[in-house]
């Protein structure tokens, strides 16, 4: 079985902590996701990575960035939380092709206060 | 960028009664997904679809491309089906990749 990881279910940090946000698949999938779930607007697109070393943006990438070192780990970097990102992050990771399935970690509730 | 409207947003149904939910979208598509996302948060993969219906189990998904419409139909529904139901399009982002891009969901509650 596919099996992504996320390093916490629940988090509570302090506005202009820095926060890392750490994703582990053990499937050796080439392509990695970060989202964010908030009530009322879904689930948004927060960066990819397709390779190692590889990043792109989504949709909402301000105030975060990401680092992939090696393959089967994917951190969401906050630089300076902040109470807006108060929200739900979800990992996610698929086989190379973008019409595989994508397999989601168990999401990370973040707390900013 | 893609639109993508669900509906209902929520739905609450007997035991026993078939279900119905909708998916629409603005723009052409490579496949439409359908998730399930339980209390608690983890999301699972139902349905890829790119064309025609498919069916596991109980579940039906249906897609009509020239129409930009998607269903996902439950039979005989049970309390344990009681979730959120999320429809995700996969389709070119501005940048040149493909990206999923999500309905906000609509929450279904089986009363026994």
């Amino acid at each position: 079985d596919v099996k992504v990881t996320q390093s916490s279910r629940y988090l509570v940090k302090r506005t202009g902590e820095k926060v890392f946000l750490e994703c582990v698949q053990d499937m050796d999938h080439e392509n990695m996701f970060w989202y964010r779930q908030d009530p009322g607007l879904g689930l948004r697109l927060i960066y990819f990575s397709y390779d190692v070393k590889m990043k792109e943006k989504g949709d909402i990438p301000e105030g975060y960035s990401v680092s992939r070192e090696k393959k089967e780990r994917f951190s969401l970097i906050l630089e300076s939380a902040s109470t807006n990102q108060t929200s739900m992050y979800l990992c996610a990771s698929n086989e190379d092709s973008s019409y595989n399935e994508q397999f989601f970690g168990p999401g990370t509730r973040l707390t900013v206060l | 960028k893609n639109e993508v409207e669900q509906s209902p947003q929520n739905l609450t149904a007997q035991e026993g009664e078939f279900i119905t939910i909708n998916c629409s979208y603005s723009v052409g598509i490579s496949a439409l997904h359908w998730l399930q996302q339980h209390p608690g948060g983890g999301i699972v993969s139902l349905f890829m679809l790119s064309s025609g219906k498919k069916k596991h189990g109980r579940l039906i998904a249906t897609i009509n491309i020239q129409e930009k419409h998607s269903s996902l139909h439950i039979t005989a529904s049970h309390p344990r089906d009681s979730a959120v139901y999320i429809c995700a399009v996969l389709g070119l982002s501005g940048a040149g990749s493909y990206q999923l891009t999500f309905g906000k969901g609509t929450k279904l509650s089986v009363i026994p």
